[in-house]
């Protein structure tokens, strides 16, 4: 089992460019969650997935879009990127007994 | 606002010394209590927590849970180098799929 695998593991863009983050999970879990993560600031999220075909805001939702492709990939897109999404990214994937199991995460910079 | 605050944000202790990590939280419809150890990616699952009381040991890892006081504590007792590592609680909720972080502790083991 791979568990949790994310793309790209780093990445930088210029103002105003778009991206995807790809997430995928092999644990057969229904819910699927993608957070940011800043210095001082814990693990906010910014969107979740109970499970195929549903997706929710979290915390932090401005700015961003996702997409739950199937029961394995969740994709996090940043149609115009902009510095204060600069950030790491984790997606996770959570168990029926809510323990959540993280992917490597990816390191944004948005110059 | 649901909200999780740890304590102290930063610690620093010689190797073979006690530590205690704070948790509290004021949720609605809470659910459990959980932790995270995050070296240097992504954080991996220590404890979940849902009953009062009750001490959850993993090795020199310990963790209680006081649903009265609407807090939580983190034990390690000889501490050493590879403790270190920033320790993230996080509150999970009845009926719903998130989970809410505290801003974490980071924790420094020196020789």
């Amino acid at each position: 089992n791979a568990g949790v695998t994310q793309t790209p593991k780093f990445q930088v863009l210029k103002t105003g460019q778009s991206m995807t983050l790809q997430c995928a999970q092999d644990m057969n879990h229904n819910s699927m969650y993608w957070y940011r993560q800043d210095p001082g600031m814990g693990l906010r999220l910014i969107y979740y997935s109970a499970s195929e075909g549903t997706t929710d805001k979290g915390e932090v939702p401005n700015g961003y879009n996702v997409s739950r492709l199937n029961k394995r990939e969740f994709s996090l897109r940043l149609e115009s990127a902009a510095p204060s999404q600069t950030s790491v990214y984790f997606c996770a994937s959570r168990t029926i007994v809510n323990e959540q199991f993280f992917g490597p995460g990816t390191r944004l910079t948005v110059l | 606002e649901d909200k999780v605050v740890q304590s102290p944000l930063s610690l620093v202790v010689h190797e073979g010394d006690t530590v205690t990590l704070n948790c509290s939280y004021e949720v609605t419809n809470f659910r459990s209590l959980l932790w995270y150890k995050q070296e240097k990616k992504a954080p991996t699952f220590l404890f979940m927590l849902t009953s009062s009381g009750i001490e959850k040991k993993s090795g020199r890892l310990s963790s209680i849970l006081d649903k009265k006081e609407l807090f939580s504590i983190l034990n390690i007792t000889a501490t050493q180098t590879g403790d270190s590592a920033v320790y993230l609680c996080a509150a999970s909720f009845q009926g719903a799929q998130k989970l809410v972080f505290g801003q974490g502790t980071r924790l420094t083991i020196n020789p």
